[in-house]
């Protein structure tokens, strides 16, 4: 059991570029999900994959925003245009199929939009 | 899924103390989990107690749960420096749809 990863660990930008970053979760896990943090505040709920259908979307995830998971393995998250706004920890998570939703989590991608 | 609210927002304590943070929740759910996570790092899962249960042990860890009163605390015995971090509750109802996760408790063990 390696973990989830998540590369890359630290990403800055110029406003207006897009950014991507990649999510491998624990290799028998089917779900995955991805969370935002900003200083000082608690993981806020982006988006939730169960294998390679993307079941759930928050509204925080504006159109500037694109995740996927082909095969049902990694995922990727894209930020297109970036802002300023943008700038916080991306956290990546990934769980099992069974009824107690035990999260594991990577160590997140921190994104500066300079 | 809903969101817990920690309480309080930020502690310090010796070390060597014991530290209890709450959480309190506003529906029924299926259980409710505590993380914590250590500065500039993802959360890591602690505990996990079932809506059917009032009180669980982890080593050093003491969480109860009061369905009566949707709240819940964590108890961190004889504290250590590494036990430094931000901790953060999610009550869930169960089903996939991810944790929802409040500012958490911030905790700050002075050596």
């Amino acid at each position: 059991d390696t973990g989830v990863s998540q590369d890359p660990r630290h990403k800055i930008t110029k406003r207006g570029q897009n950014v991507t970053f990649r999510c491998d979760p624990i290799s028998e896990h089917n779900r995955l999900y991805w969370y935002r943090q900003t200083l000082g505040q608690g993981p806020e709920f982006l988006t939730y994959f169960q294998n390679e259908a993307q079941l759930e979307k928050s509204r925080l995830l504006s159109d500037r925003f694109s995740a996927e998971r082909p095969k049902g393995s990694f995922s990727t998250l894209e930020i297109q245009r970036t802002e300023q706004g943008d700038s916080a920890m991306y956290l990546c998570a990934s769980s099992a199929f069974r009824a107690d939703e035990k999260l594991f989590f990577g160590s997140g991608t921190q994104l500066s939009v300079l | 899924s809903q969101q817990g609210e920690e309480d309080p927002q930020a502690l310090s304590i010796q070390e060597g103390e014991n530290a209890t943070m709450n959480c309190s929740y506003k529906t029924s759910i299926n259980n409710l989990q505590w993380y914590r996570q250590n500065s500039g790092r993802g959360l890591v899962h602690l505990i996990l107690i079932r809506s059917n249960e009032r009180e669980k042990h982890s080593g050093r860890l003491r969480v109860t749960l009061d369905t009566s009163k949707k709240s819940s605390s964590l108890l961190i015995t004889a504290s250590r420096a590494a036990d430094t971090a931000s901790y953060f509750c999610a009550p869930t109802r169960g089903g996939a749809d991810g944790l929802t996760f409040g500012k958490g408790t911030h905790l700050i063990i002075q050596p």
